[in-house]
Parts: C-alpha cells; sequence; structure tokens
C-alpha cells in the first residue's frame, strides 16, 4: 500500500531556508503535495507538483521532486515566524481515485 | 478563504452514541471527501463524494456513512461511536484541494 513518510520536527532561525523532507513508496503516484497547517485549524494547500515535473517554483516555495528516489521536499526561503505551522506532504496514484495518502506532519518552529 | 464550511466547530460525544457532522462547499464542486485526522497524526481518507454518489472508501468500518446533497453540501454519520473516533474530522472539496476548518469530536 502507500506510505509518506516525513521527518517530525524542524528548527531554523528567522530569515534562514527551510527544508521539509518526504518520501513516499508508491510508484504510481501522478501528483504531491504540500499543505500547511496551523494550530487549531483545517489544511491549507501551499503548492503541488505533478509527477513528471522535477521542479516548481511559487514565490518563496520550492518545490523538488526526484521520482527516482521517491523523495519530495519544500524549501522556503527566507522563513519567517508566521511560517511555523505543520506541514502535510501527501500524494494521490492513478490507482487511488482522488483520495489523498498523507504523511505524519513535520512541525517547522521558527526561532527569533 | 477556501469557501468551505463545516459545522460544528467542535463536540462531545459519549460511547456509542451517533454523530453527524456537516460540510458546506463552494457550487460547482461536486467532489467532497473526508478526512479524519488524529492528534498527533496526518489526515486518514474516509470516503469521497462525486454527484451525491459514493466514489471509493478508505479503510473505515461501516458505522461511517456519508451522504451528499444536490447543493453539494455533505454529511458525515458515524454510529456507535469509540472512544478512538475522537479526533479532528475534515471536509475536502474539487479534489481535496479546499479544506474546511474541521470538527473536533471528542467521545468520552
Amino acid at each position: 500500500g502507500e506510505d509518506v513518510e516525513q521527518s517530525l520536527f524542524l528548527s531554523v532561525r528567522e530569515g534562514d531556508s527551510s527544508v521539509i523532507n518526504c518520501t513516499y513508496t508508491d510508484s504510481s503516484s501522478t501528483y504531491l503535495y504540500w499543505y500547511k497547517q496551523e494550530p487549531g485549524a483545517g489544511l491549507q494547500l501551499l503548492t503541488y507538483i505533478f509527477s513528471n515535473m522535477d521542479m516548481k517554483q511559487d514565490q518563496r516555495l520550492t518545490v523538488l521532486l526526484n521520482k527516482k528516489d521517491k523523495h519530495l521536499s519544500l524549501r522556503i526561503a527566507d522563513t519567517q515566524t508566521g511560517d511555523s505551522a505543520i506541514y502535510f506532504c501527501a500524494e494521490t496514484s492513478t490507482g487511488g481515485g482522488n483520495k489523498l495518502t498523507f504523511g505524519t506532519g513535520t512541525q517547522l518552529k521558527v526561532e527569533l | 478563504e477556501t469557501g468551505v464550511t463545516q459545522s460544528p466547530t467542535h463536540l462531545i460525544k459519549t460511547r456509542g452514541q451517533q454523530v453527524t457532522l456537516r460540510c458546506s462547499s463552494q457550487s460547482g464542486h461536486n467532489t467532497v471527501s473526508w478526512y479524519q485526522q488524529a492528534l498527533g497524526q496526518g489526515p486518514q481518507f474516509i470516503f469521497q463524494y462525486y454527484r451525491e454518489e459514493e466514489n471509493g472508501r478508505g479503510n473505515f468500518p461501516p458505522r461511517f456513512s456519508g451522504l451528499q446533497f444536490p447543493n453539494y453540501s455533505s454529511e458525515l454519520n458515524v454510529n456507535a461511536l469509540e472512544l478512538d473516533d475522537s479526533a479532528l474530522y475534515l471536509c475536502a472539496s474539487a479534489t481535496a484541494q479546499y479544506f474546511g476548518p474541521g470538527t473536533r469530536l471528542t467521545v468520552l
């Protein structure tokens, strides 16, 4: 079955770059997503990448996909205190319909 | 602002009771998905509805059921509540691009 893994915690200083990593097992993944969840809130879609792409950039966010290694990363440039949240990667696959399989989330803490 | 609303925000029930959670999405989004997020975990797919029919289901027992209405609003019903059903329940529309704020269910 599908499995998505993330490291649990990341701490960075304000102004530095953050890199959040994710690995997945489903070789038929079609889309990969990054969501942000602030305390007590729902999920906010940040960005997504189609599986035939290597990279996608959207303002401060850069997504890198290594399909061979099934590795996805989210880089946040110039990290701010407002970026402190839990970040989830998720994937959909050709056999899974529109079902999203999520990782366990990475808590990003931004320190002054 | 995703245009997806959920009610109620919080709910407390006791074991064995039944609960109905509601979701309202933007018009034109004819797909709605429900997810369960236990504390400290990622969301788990419960099921999806497309044009009022169930269109995929995760690893949840039959006591989790749903409905989608012609106006694209949706309900999640859970019967015979168990303590492990305590979680944040999220609905999402349009292929899970837009999530609601969730309903926090506590089962005592």
